[in-house]
């Protein structure tokens, strides 16, 4: 079995500012984890993700996430917000990397002001 | 660059009516699947599809639903009676392989039933 919880339904920062968004996993399996991205009108857009290999991944538009096994934890950064990252944000898991099977958390509004 | 287009974008229905949602996956791709969000909850998976037959499906993927491949480039998702608890956005997505690869997903369609 697995689950994912994002914490934090809505998150604000200023433009320039640090994002961070949580995700915590449960896994039976090792995880495949990943990061979609929905802007407005548009479809989920994968970001990054990680399967085996480095625990720092590096995704597009400079998002990162770092796997924690320890921590259980897949937490989504962007040094520096920008206006277009306005979108709402989901993390998700699969036992195998397989794109069906696909656990999704709630996700998480980001919100960048001025 | 090509994407994963739904339509429609917008489908209201009465209950107990059939719907069909259309979906035209990535050409090159071999798999495609269907996910559900209904209203502040989890995009959760339904149905993957394969070779023209079901591959996996969800504990939610019941009898009133089925898909269907019609014509090479069509992916469809039937709901045969609807009820109010199936408004949902519901997203379809598309890989070129099963396992190890990204799943591109649709914009939506966004079912309502009165």
């Amino acid at each position: 079995a697995q689950s994912v919880t994002q914490l934090g339904s809505h998150v604000s920062v200023s433009e320039g500012a640090l994002v961070l968004l949580r995700c915590n996993y449960s896994s039976s399996v090792p995880p495949y984890l990943f990061w979609y991205v929905q802007y407005p009108n548009q479809g989920l857009q994968l970001l990054l993700k990680y399967t085996t290999g480095a625990t720092l991944v590096k995704g597009i538009n400079g998002f990162e996430a770092e796997f924690k096994k320890s921590e259980t934890s897949f937490h989504l950064t962007k040094p520096s917000a920008h206006m277009s990252d306005a979108a709402e944000f989901f993390c998700a898991v699969s036992p195998s990397g397989t794109a069906s099977k696909l656990t999704f958390g709630t996700g998480t509004r980001l919100q960048v002001t001025l | 660059e090509p994407e994963v287009t739904q339509t429609p974008s917008h489908q209201v229905t009465q209950m107990g009516q059939e719907v069909i949602l259309r979906c035209v996956p990535i050409s090159n791709h071999l798999y495609f699947y269907w996910y559900r969000q209904i209203l502040g909850q989890k995009v959760e998976f339904l149905v993957s599809f394969y070779n023209n037959e079901i591959s996996e499906k969800s504990e939610i993927f019941d009898d009133q639903f089925s898909v269907e491949r019609p014509d090479g480039s069509n992916f469809t998702l039937k709901i045969r009676s609807t009820k109010l608890e199936d408004s949902a956005m519901y997203f379809c997505a598309s890989s070129v392989t099963g396992l190890n690869t990204e799943a591109f997903f649709g914009q939506g369609t966004r079912l309502t039933v009165v």
